[in-house]
């Protein structure tokens, strides 16, 4: 069965840093998948953050991330990490791994979207 | 980057209802499109990829279609549990984009 379980809540101050963690089970992070994090602030919608290949470290970020997060990822643990190195009070949100994969079709083979999704970490940044 | 223009924002309906949301990209996006549902304090589910093909173990009563720009995912008879968010994303190219979420109420 594919999980993915990700790290617990975790409650900040402005200006400290923070990893989270997503790790990956059913599946090997070394075959043809790729990993998303996702921003869902109090009561707004779904903002992708950015994307990572663990076979070969490939990252992609939304500009609106670019540069305030880094998204890493350990094969050999199966797991992607989504880390800051200053938090925010904006920071304050619900974060989601999930996993890209692909599917077949007449064709060939295709990247799809996003199938499977972590429960979410909640941080929380206060003073 | 492509925007992914989601309408209605939200929606009352009532079960039996037929309800269609619809995404709008702004350029081309092929059949590159998913639909998610996300119910309160819960993670998205995916419910539809590549546009129009339904997820496994997810019940046929939903549907996607179109192609390019404009995609529809139609709920063809509201049920008390799909009362919930929904969105759309765009994964042609990055950035990926979501639509603004669709939120569906009881009428």
């Amino acid at each position: 069965e594919v999980q993915l379980v990700q790290s617990g809540a975790e409650v900040k101050k402005p200006g400290e840093s923070l990893k989270i963690s997503c790790k990956g089970s059913g599946f090997s992070f070394t075959s043809s998948y790729w990993i998303a994090w996702v921003r869902q602030m109090p009561g707004k919608g779904l903002e992708w953050m950015g994307i990572i290949y663990p076979g070969d470290s490939d990252t992609r970020y939304s500009p609106s991330f670019q540069g305030q997060v880094t998204i890493s990822a350990d094969k050999s643990f199966n797991t992607a990490y989504l880390q800051w190195s200053s938090l925010k009070a904006s920071d304050t949100a619900m974060y989601y791994c999930a996993r890209r994969s692909g599917y077949y079709y007449t064709s060939g083979y295709r990247w799809g979207g996003l199938d499977y999704w972590g429960q979410g970490t909640l941080v929380t940044v206060s003073s | 980057d492509i925007q992914m223009t989601q309408s209605p924002s939200s929606l009352s309906a009532s079960v039996g209802d037929r309800v269609t949301i619809t995404c709008r990209a702004s350029q081309g996006i092929r059949d590159d499109l998913d639909w998610y549902q996300q119910k309160p304090g819960k993670a998205p589910k995916r419910l539809i990829y590549a546009a129009v093909a339904l997820q496994s173990g997810v019940p046929s009563r939903f549907s996607g279609s179109g192609s390019g720009t404009e995609f529809t995912l139609t709920i063809s008879s509201l049920q008390p549990e799909d009362f919930a968010s929904y969105y759309c994303l765009q994964h042609n190219s990055f950035p990926w984009t979501f639509g603004q979420g669709t939120k569906v109420a009881i009428k």
